[in-house]
């Protein structure tokens, strides 16, 4: 039974590029929380989404960020145009409902912008 | 929208307790968490309170007061391993989706 899988695990792009960060949810489960977490801080929520759908997506950039969570495949966190300010950790989690007892977290893929 | 604060950091000695204390104001409430992340890693969980009182597991306790819009977190017995930073996360209520708004974490270093 294989937890949420993130990868990569680590991405070094250079500014001006593109990131793509891949999250495949426990299976089964529907719901797939996006959160960043820079050095030193707590984790942010970015974006809420269920199969085919963005819930919530108050909490990340209007510019340069998208999320989708096809019907087939894995969550996409796509960044456009990479800035040094988007280096970070991205965490996704998922959870059946949305109102289970925990979310369960992938291990992150940690972009780094030279 | 939700404001969560816990101390940045606590330094105690192997084999102590130390309490953790989180403090928020929400406009929505449906369970309070606290997971706890090693450096590098991904957080993971490990306590969930949504009705007052004490749950306890293991040597990890977590107390929640909806009132007071107070939790802690208490680690006994500690060892070396807990070192690491404790996470206070609050759920919105399901209208807001349900989603985890987090304090900034509290960094734990055990002596021995």
């Amino acid at each position: 039974n294989a937890g949420v899988m993130q990868n990569p695990r680590h991405l070094v792009r250079r500014r001006g590029q593109e990131a793509r960060l891949r999250c495949s949810p426990v299976k089964g489960h529907s719901h797939v929380y996006w959160y960043r977490q820079l050095p030193e801080e707590g984790l942010k929520f970015m974006v809420y989404l269920q199969k085919e759908n963005i819930i919530d997506e108050s909490g990340m950039p209007k510019e340069r960020f998208s999320a989708e969570f096809p019907k087939e495949g894995p969550s996409i966190l796509r960044i456009q145009q990479v800035v040094r300010g988007d280096s970070a950790a991205y965490f996704c989690a998922s959870s059946p409902s949305g109102r289970g007892t925990e979310a369960f977290f992938g291990q992150g893929t940690r972009l780094t912008v030279v | 929208g939700q404001n969560i604060d816990q101390p940045t950091e606590m330094t105690a000695t192997e084999g102590a307790i130390v309490q953790i204390n989180c403090t928020y104001q929400t406009s929505g409430f449906n369970g309070l968490f606290w997971y706890q992340q090693h450096a590098g890693e991904a957080p993971t969980f490990l306590s969930y309170n949504v009705l007052d009182g004490l749950e306890e597991k293991g040597r990890f306790s977590s107390f929640l007061s909806r009132s007071k819009g107070y939790s802690y977190l208490l680690l006994k017995e500690l060892q070396m391993k807990d070192s690491a930073s404790y996470l206070c996360a609050v759920r919105d209520g399901e209208a807001a989706g349900n989603k985890l708004t987090f304090g900034g974490g509290t960094r734990v270093l055990v002596k021995p």
